[in-house]
């Protein structure tokens, strides 16, 4: 699976988007981006995947660049319960089915 | 739909010995994936269970197996317990076919 590259901790204002970058420059035409977070002591929480096309759900929005080697992601309206540590997957969908984490970016939303 | 259910929440155990955490998968789902996650680290893969047998293991030594039951969920054992196996364990189930994973609350297990 490609690595992904994330910056260790953000900030952002209660109420503004957050966007989560994440570099992926060597991924492979096959792999999928995946999103997800882990608030304090509690298990990974999928947020969002994609492949090519953007993809918003209820929760995000992902924004993938059209050579595909970085993607964000986008929290529209952050609050306080989205302060979390946010992890960039790239893995190809197939049976084995390992996930491989990286460090993530530790977001902290502020009033 | 109920979710990804982990027991026991909270574990401890002494140097040798030995431990068996549970996990019963979302309902639907046939494949379950463990996980460890040490202090301050992201989650490392331990193995997979897809119909009962294994079907992926990462760089875990044996004393790390598992088991899949019919009814999909899984458990987790760790035998001769070391002190760096004190980690929030972390239990996954997904849909072969489609692939994400949703993860259980997960066991801390202290070793001491």
């Amino acid at each position: 699976d490609a690595k992904t590259t994330q910056p260790p901790s953000m900030d952002c204002a209660e109420g503004r988007a957050a966007n989560l970058p994440c570099n992926h420059s060597t991924i492979s035409g096959n792999e999928y981006v995946y999103w997800y977070r882990q608030i304090h002591s509690q298990g990974p929480q999928y947020i969002i995947h994609g492949l090519k096309n953007n993809e918003t759900n209820e929760m995000a929005s992902l924004i993938i660049t059209e050579d595909r080697k970085s993607s964000t992601l986008i929290l529209p309206h952050a609050t306080l319960r989205d302060t979390a540590v946010y992890y960039c997957i790239v893995r190809l969908n197939n049976a084995g089915n390992m996930l491989t984490f990286g460090g993530g970016t530790r977001l902290m939303v502020k009033p | 739909e109920t979710g990804v259910t982990q027991s026991p929440t909270h574990l401890i155990k002494t140097r040798g010995q030995q431990v068996t955490l549970r996990c019963s998968s979302q309902s639907g789902h046939n494949t379950v994936s463990w996980y460890q996650q040490a202090l301050g680290q992201g989650p490392q893969f331990i193995f997979q269970y897809y119909r009962e047998e294994e079907n992926g293991r990462g760089n875990f030594p044996p004393r790390f197996s598992g088991l899949q039951f019919p009814n999909y969920s899984s458990e987790l054992n760790v035998n001769a317990l070391e002190l760096d196996d004190s980690a929030l364990y972390l239990c996954a189930s997904s849909l072969q076919g489609l692939e994400t994973q949703y993860f259980g609350p997960g066991t801390r297990l202290l070793v001491l």
